[in-house]
Formats: structure tokens, C-alpha cells, sequence
């Protein structure tokens, strides 16, 4: 059974940067069939995709979001993580960890963490 | 950016009943479009992937159809849990797109 769970600090001051860890159980960051994703949701609103990063370490992310963003694998402790810059209020959201599903040509995000509320205030 | 757009944004409906969600995309997205429901306080959970492809452990009440542009979320006879919100994303191309979200309510 694969499960995923976010850690990190669930407050961060204006201007400083967001850390988030994804720790995988069940399932390995190395494998080639998987990418592993970072989505948020501000607090009622909708989805955000933040990025991605294979087993290769190449990483796809939200233009968006693209100059503050760095998605990064501990391939030995099988985790990921997510570093987010220079963040504002408008950086609340809910932060999921997801694993998206190679084999399957549309590539849906098949596992999802329970998600970690961060909220970016002085 | 791909827009995705769902229809309605929310609606009333009863145990039984029949709900259809709508999810346009601004471009032909072939059938890269996925469902998830998500209930208050939880993840998402990946419900039909390919437009149409059931994820396994999902009850047949669910079905999802289109191809393109247009595609459309069913489910027969609803049941208390799935009052729920409803996201449709396509994964197309990048960066992967929402929709704004359904939430059907009693």
C-alpha cells in the first residue's frame, strides 16, 4: 500500500522560503514508472500543479511558479521535497504531495498525501 | 495555459439522483482528462482517468465520457458519500490544469 505523507512548517514569515518533505512508504522514488508531484489549494479554491521530479532528477514545473521553485529526491531516506521562495500571503494554501502514474498514457495522479496547511503570515 | 471550465460550480441534488458535471477545456486536450473527488478536509482521490477508465475500487455508478474539448462526469443514483467536490484536470500538456471544482451538495 503506498502511502505518502508531507511534513514541514505550517508557518512561514513573508519573504522567507517554504520547505516541504514528502515521505514515501510503499512504494520507491527510483522506480522509472512514477513522477512525483507537488499540487496545493489555497484555503477554499481550487487546484494548483507546482511541479514534478522523475527518478532521473529532471524536474517540470508551473511557469507560474517556475523562478521561486526547486522540487528535489533524498533517494536515500525515499522522500522528495519542495523549496518555495521569497512567499506571500498568497502562498497559503494546502500543500499535497502526489505520484503520478507513467505507465498510464494520461499520467493522473494515482496517490495522494493527506496534504499540510502552511501559512505564510509575519 | 489550458483553461478548464466545469459546470455547474455547484449543485442541490438527492440520494437517487442522477448528476451530470461538465469539464471544457479552452483546447482539444484528446482524452487527457482526469476526475477526483475530494470530501472536506481530505485529498483528492483520482476517480477516472483517460476521460472514461475507471480507476480500480470505484464504483460503477461513476462513468466519464468526451473526447476534445467537451467531457462530462455521471453518476447514477447517488449515495451519501459522494457528496463531494469534483475536480477535473488535464494533463496534456504543461502545466497541468484544474478546473475551478463542482461541489454537490444535498
Amino acid at each position: 500500500q503506498v502511502q505518502l505523507l508531507e511534513s514541514g512548517p505550517g508557518l512561514v514569515k513573508p519573504s522567507e522560503t517554504l520547505s516541504l518533505t514528502c515521505t514515501v512508504s510503499g512504494d520507491s522514488v527510483v522506480r522509472d514508472t512514477y513522477y512525483w508531484s507537488w499540487i496545493r489549494q489555497p484555503p477554499g479554491k481550487g487546484l494548483e500543479w507546482i511541479g514534478y521530479i522523475y527518478f532521473s532528477g529532471n524536474t517540470w514545473y508551473n511557469p507560474s511558479l517556475k523562478s521561486r521553485v526547486a522540487i528535489s529526491l533524498d533517494t536515500s531516506k525515499n522522500q522528495f521535497s519542495l523549496k518555495l521562495t521569497s512567499v506571500t500571503a498568497a502562498d497559503t494554501a494546502i500543500y499535497y504531495c502526489a505520484r503520478v502514474t507513467t505507465f498510464i498514457q494520461v499520467v493522473p495522479f494515482d496517490y495522494w498525501g493527506q496534504g499540510t496547511l502552511v501559512t505564510v503570515s509575519s | 495555459d489550458i483553461q478548464m471550465t466545469q459546470s455547474p460550480s455547484s449543485l442541490s441534488a438527492s440520494m437517487g439522483d442522477r448528476v451530470t458535471i461538465t469539464c471544457r477545456a479552452s483546447q482539444s486536450i484528446s482524452n487527457y482528462l482526469n476526475w477526483y473527488q475530494q470530501k472536506p478536509g481530505q485529498a483528492p482521490n483520482l476517480l477516472i482517468y483517460a476521460a472514461s477508465t475507471l480507476q480500480s475500487g470505484v464504483p460503477s455508478r461513476f462513468s466519464g465520457s468526451g473526447s476534445g474539448t467537451d467531457f462530462t462526469l455521471t453518476i447514477t443514483s447517488l449515495q451519501p458519500e459522494d457528496f463531494a467536490t469534483y475536480h477535473c484536470q488535464q494533463s496534456y500538456n504543461i502545466p497541468n490544469t484544474f478546473g475551478q471544482g463542482t461541489k454537490v451538495e444535498i
